[in-house]
């Protein structure tokens, strides 16, 4: 059973478009993140979730919006898609309860804007 | 600011030992954790050090010290498997977020 799956796994689309990229965790953890890995790797956080509310919001264009339904489920829509977008996604989840605060990733999804 | 500092490659042989560094700046410090990530997939946590001292697990350990600002992830009995990047990471506060490093790639040839 997959612990954090994210649809799609891959998405090519065309500058300007708006696309979404969904996210479920069926681990009952409280906390939830998207993640940008560019393509030297560097991994960077972009919003986390609480309990459906967010607690982080890293300097990031407003054309990303996040959207936390329920605490096991936490979705990315990004208006007017830019070339630097392209970009793999990667979701994640945690349980903190101390600084340990092992996180879970999905399997990823590649953005490529065209 | 907040900044980790690893290699950005290395290469070792297979059946041999290699040592990843990470070196970090932090304005307060929680612990260290390192991350695996083969291509093509997702980053899996690998250890988690909150003391100073080496933490083994298996084949891997990590180590801390926490007045050098300074870990390293040292890999044994190295396979073709392990070849990945590794990431070192730091939790900040109480805010859930985790700052990664740049990541080292390892290659582990036969």
């Amino acid at each position: 059973d997959t612990a954090v799956s994210q649809t799609p796994k891959y998405l090519v689309t065309q500058m300007g478009n708006d696309k979404s990229i969904k996210c479920e965790q069926n681990l009952g953890h409280d906390t939830m993140y998207w993640y940008k890995q560019d393509s030297k790797k560097f991994l960077k956080i972009m919003f986390s979730y609480n309990n459906k509310e967010l607690i982080i919001n890293e300097t990031v264009p407003n054309r990303f919006s996040p959207k936390s339904p329920d605490k096991a489920h936490l979705n990315l829509h990004i208006n007017s898609l830019e070339l630097g977008d392209s970009a793999v996604y990667f979701c994640a989840s945690s349980q903190p309860g101390s600084f340990y605060n092992e996180q879970f990733f999905g399997p990823g999804t590649r953005l490529t804007v065209l | 600011g907040q900044s980790l500092e690893q290699p950005s490659e290395v290469t070792a042989v297979e059946g041999a030992i290699v040592q990843i560094n990470c070196t970090y700046q932090t304005s307060g410090f929680y612990g260290l954790s390192w991350y695996q990530q083969h291509d093509g997939g997702a980053p899996t946590f690998l250890s988690y050090n909150a003391l100073d001292g080496l933490e083994e697990t298996g084949r891997f350990s990590s180590f801390l010290s926490r007045s050098d600002s300074y870990g390293y992830l040292l890999l044994q009995e190295l396979q073709m498997k392990d070849s990945a990047s590794y990431f070192c990471a730091v939790p900040m506060d109480s805010s859930y977020k985790l700052i990664f490093g740049s990541g080292t790639r390892l290659l582990v040839r036969p």
